[in-house]
């Protein structure tokens, strides 16, 4: 399993855009690129998922570059309620739906 | 659908004491995970079933860690004895067969545990 490298933690406020970006040099073929979302006391939450090129859905955007060794969560003007923690993750069906979870990013949005 | 279910929500008990945590997945999915989180060491995947059947429970601890699932709605996480490290959020996750890839895995509200 592909391992990724993500800041421990990142600081917003209120309608700015935040881009968190995840490394993954050794992504193979097969695989796909996730992003999780957690919040205090709940468990992790499907955000978005890509294989190349950008993904758009009604909660985030995803960018991953032509050689897909990172990709980028982009959430659009954060609100309070999107201080959590947002996990990235890449993996394929060869594994068998297992998905291995790094230290993730905490990000903060202020007021 | 209710979701993953899992219970209790907390659980305080000694040093010693048999624990069981308990998961009903999302009717229909055919896989069911087991997850531990603690600050030291994040989340963690412990045991994982398809088709009620485990594939890979590589992350579990040791021998006092066991998992069942009896039937596709049900599964237990027990440990016996349990210990104070043991204390963590347990998490129960499940996936469906319309999603091939290692994505959308629809997690539980969790277990808080507290062995003292």
């Amino acid at each position: 399993l592909a391992k990724t490298t993500q800041p421990i933690s990142m600081d917003s406020y209120e309608g700015q855009e935040v881009n968190i970006t995840c490394s993954h040099n050794n992504i193979a073929t097969n695989d796909y690129i996730t992003w999780y979302q957690q919040f205090p006391s709940q468990g992790p939450r499907f955000i978005i998922q890509g294989y190349k090129t950008k993904v758009t859905n009604e909660v985030a955007s995803l960018f991953i570059p032509a050689d897909r060794k990172s990709s980028t969560l982009s959430l659009p003007r954060v609100s309070l309620s999107d201080t959590a923690v947002y996990y990235c993750l890449v993996g394929g069906d060869n594994q068998g739906g297992k998905l291995i979870f790094g230290q993730g990013t905490e990000l903060s949005v202020k007021p | 659908d209710a979701g993953v279910i899992q219970s209790p929500r907390h659980e305080v008990t000694e040093m010693g004491q048999e624990v069981t945590l308990r998961c009903k997945p999302i009717s229909g999915h055919d896989y069911l995970f087991w997850y531990r989180q603690t600050m030291m060491r994040g989340l963690e995947l412990l045991i994982y079933f398809n088709n009620n059947v485990p594939i890979d429970d590589s992350g579990m601890p040791e021998d006092r860690f066991s998992a069942k699932m009896p039937n596709a709605s049900f599964s237990t996480l027990k440990i016996q004895p349990s210990e104070p490290r043991d204390s963590a959020v347990y998490f129960c996750a499940s996936r469906g067969m319309g999603q091939p890839r290692t994505d959308t895995q629809y997690f539980g509200p969790g277990t808080r545990l507290t062995v003292l």
